[in-house]
């Protein structure tokens, strides 16, 4: 079992849609989440950032963290064809350790 | 927000030369920098951690002869591949932390550098 599964897709959607992206993992004691996105041909950019469980806002997006069953999520309301891009997850156990990344879910938003 | 710059872009190179990629930190000091290798639909793979001063580490599989890095300072790394052959073609990617922070989980990317190998 990988440490961090997520579906690579592609997750197709029209414009306008709520999109839901999501991981598990199976290391407990990660602390840190974030999501990244990546544009094809670009490195990756750091959307959301979450310590431990609960939810984060940031405009359209949401993040969402439940420890107890290893699982985050990532939404996003109001879908933009500029919101095509993959999506990575990751989780950290904090400090100098390395972030764990998932393959990424490509997403498409069609007009 | 912090800015890695990552050069070149884009290399094509014939057999048996070497490539030489760098990553600067433009508006932060780095204390580590990562060198990733990602190929089409992938996720990220992690070939070696340099810290600034001190040899980088490398993942298990990856070849350090093959693969040079060197952090010379705080806002700079190279990562060089040596008698490229068409195998090594991929996406390469660096990132870094902030030293203000100390911590690894909050990475900046570099737009990365695609490298075709003839």
């Amino acid at each position: 079992q990988k440490e961090v599964e997520q579906d690579p897709g592609p997750l197709s959607v029209p414009e306008g849609a709520i999109v839901s992206l999501n991981c598990t993992y199976s290391n407990s004691a990660f602390q840190y989440f974030m999501w990244y996105r990546q544009y094809s041909r670009k490195g990756p950019e750091l959307l959301m950032y979450t310590y431990s469980s609960g939810n984060k806002e940031d405009g359209r997006f949401t993040a969402q963290v439940d420890k107890s069953s290893k699982y985050i999520s990532l939404f996003i309301r109001d879908s933009q064809p500029s919101d095509s891009a993959t999506y990575l997850c990751a989780m950290s156990l904090g400090g100098s350790y390395i972030p764990t990344f998932g393959r990424g879910t490509s997403l498409i938003v069609h007009p | 927000g912090a800015v890695v710059s990552q050069h070149p872009s884009w290399v094509i190179c014939k057999s048996g030369t070497s490539v030489k990629i760098e990553c600067r930190s433009l508006d932060f000091q780095a204390t580590t920098m990562f060198w990733y290798r990602q190929f089409p639909k992938q996720s990220l793979m992690l070939m070696a951690t340099s810290n600034e001063g001190s040899k980088a580490t490398y993942e298990q599989g990856v070849e350090k002869d093959k693969f040079l890095i060197n952090h010379a300072s705080l806002t700079l790394s190279t990562l060089t591949v040596t008698s490229a052959h068409p195998e090594d073609s991929s996406f390469y990617i660096c990132s870094a932390s902030d030293r203000g922070t100390g911590a690894n989980e909050k990475l900046f990317f570099g737009s990365g550098t695609q490298l075709s190998v003839l």
